[in-house]
């Protein structure tokens, strides 16, 4: 069965410091990769995506790819409040029906950012 | 705009009724997808719709029953629920390239009595 694991939370940080988010992935097919952010009784929201080995920025948000690794992390930085949510690892695999490769998620990490 | 719409925002239902779920995209993608999402839990795929053919069926009861009249609109028809039917049903939409990316819509909260 295709994986994807998420480091277990609630993780909290102080306003201003650096989250660090993991989740690692069983299927060494898999050619795509995102975050999402969802709030309490609130959609899950696309914030970052990353394709190939390395790093990608967006603002206060870093997202690292190692395939030979088989793990993809987010980085927040100057943490805020506002970043309280849980986040989501998704990953591009084969659907459990075998058909075609469809986004399988971790079970999410809960970041509290404490003012 | 990358934005996806779903109605109703709540739906309460008892487990006779017959109700409907809707989302709309508007972003020129010909992939959507149906989700359910218990409390504290990630998102679980239903169904796909590619080119407004059903594609994917994840083993789904058939009191719910997908529908794409056109590549913008995506309903899910809902029959003789259970309580434990009750989650948000998210909507969301992708490009159906080989990255997948997908957005979400804001969710119909379902509630059966």
């Amino acid at each position: 069965q295709k994986e994807v694991e998420q480091n277990s939370g609630p993780l909290s940080v102080p306003e201003g410091a650096i989250a660090s988010l993991n989740c690692t992935y069983s299927d060494r097919g898999s050619q795509s990769f995102f975050w999402y952010r969802q709030y309490s009784g609130k959609s899950p929201e696309l914030i970052m995506s990353i394709y190939s080995n390395g790093d990608k920025e967006d603002g206060r948000f870093t997202a690292q790819l190692n395939k030979a690794s088989q793990y993809v992390s987010l980085l927040i930085r100057d943490s805020q409040p506002s970043d309280s949510a849980t986040y989501l690892c998704a990953v591009n695999m084969i659907s459990f029906s075998g058909s075609a490769r469809q986004l399988t998620f971790g079970s999410g990490t809960q970041l509290t950012v404490l003012p | 705009d990358t934005e996806v719409t779903q109605t109703p925002k709540h739906l309460v239902m008892g487990m006779t009724n017959k109700k409907s779920l809707k989302c709309e995209q508007h972003m020129g993608h010909r992939a959507m997808y149906w989700y359910k999402q218990k409390a504290k839990k990630p998102p679980e795929l239903m169904f796909v719709y590619s080119y407004e053919k059903l594609s994917i069926n994840e083993s789904v009861p058939s009191r719910f029953s997908p529908e794409c009249p056109n590549s913008s609109l995506l309903n899910l028809h809902l029959h003789a629920l259970q309580p434990e039917d009750s989650a948000l049903y998210l909507c969301a939409s992708s490009q159906d390239d080989p990255y997948n990316e997908q957005f979400f819509g804001p969710g119909t909260r379902l509630t059966v009595l």
